[in-house]
């Protein structure tokens, strides 16, 4: 089955300890990318990766990192969470570019205390 | 960068009523338009999409427009059903700045009562 699967699916951590969000797709891929998802503001892209090794920058990337080593595999990277990133974390794939149809992971709810 | 608008923020109607849901892009090299929809507990579902060289596009209920001259496109819900409820979100992208970046809306709760 055609997917893209996250984990965990829920955590919750304290200030300041790292943590990581895995992320993986078995379509053959191109483009990844991460979003997270807050009350009244949408979808908003954190980073995202065109190919293997190459990655940018979304609207918010600030607090995170990521890598791209293997096309299927995306983690996301937070080195110190801070409260402010207590949200709905979701990982998408698409054939090439954005600018085609994306496939959502089901997401990851963080909490950070 | 691009910005996208999307009214309203909840949208509630009687099953089988008509549902439409706008939005407004501000970058004029966008050119793909898609629509997803988000069930409670899960990640975003393409359901119809457009490009900029099309005006209007149909899959039997739904159903999108788009005009390009005054950047806005709209999602047509007909004869909504009760498992139409979930949170809707347009977006736009496009080769501005040699990226393709999606720019999200903020979304839009449609309740559909039985």
């Amino acid at each position: 089955e055609a997917q893209v699967t996250q984990n965990p699916r829920y955590l919750i951590t304290v200030t300041g300890k790292k943590l990581t969000v895995t992320c993986s797709q078995n379509m053959n891929h191109e483009y990844m990318s991460w979003y997270r998802q807050d009350p009244g503001l949408g979808l908003r892209q954190i980073y995202y990766s065109m190919n293997v090794e190459v990655t940018d920058k979304g609207d918010v990337p600030e607090g995170y990192k990521v890598s791209r080593k293997e096309k299927r595999n995306f983690p996301l990277i937070l080195e110190s969470p801070s409260p402010n990133q207590t949200s709905l974390y979701f990982c998408a794939s698409s054939l090439w570019t954005g600018d085609n149809e994306q496939f959502f992971g089901p997401g990851t709810r963080l909490t950070v205390l | 960068g691009e910005n996208v608008e999307q009214h309203p923020s909840t949208l509630s109607v009687q099953e089988g009523d008509s549902a439409v849901i706008k939005c407004t892009y501000s970058d004029s090299a966008s050119n793909y338009f898609p629509w997803y929809k988000q069930e409670l507990g899960k990640g975003p579902q393409l359901i119809i999409d457009i490009r900029s060289n099309v005006g209007e596009k149909k899959d039997q209920r739904i159903a999108v427009t788009l005009n390009k001259t005054a950047k806005h496109f709209s999602l047509h819900i007909t004869e909504t059903q009760p498992e139409d409820s979930a949170v809707y979100f347009c977006a736009a992208s496009g080769a501005s700045g040699g990226s393709y970046i999606p720019t999200f809306g903020r979304g839009t709760s449609l309740i559909v009562h039985p």
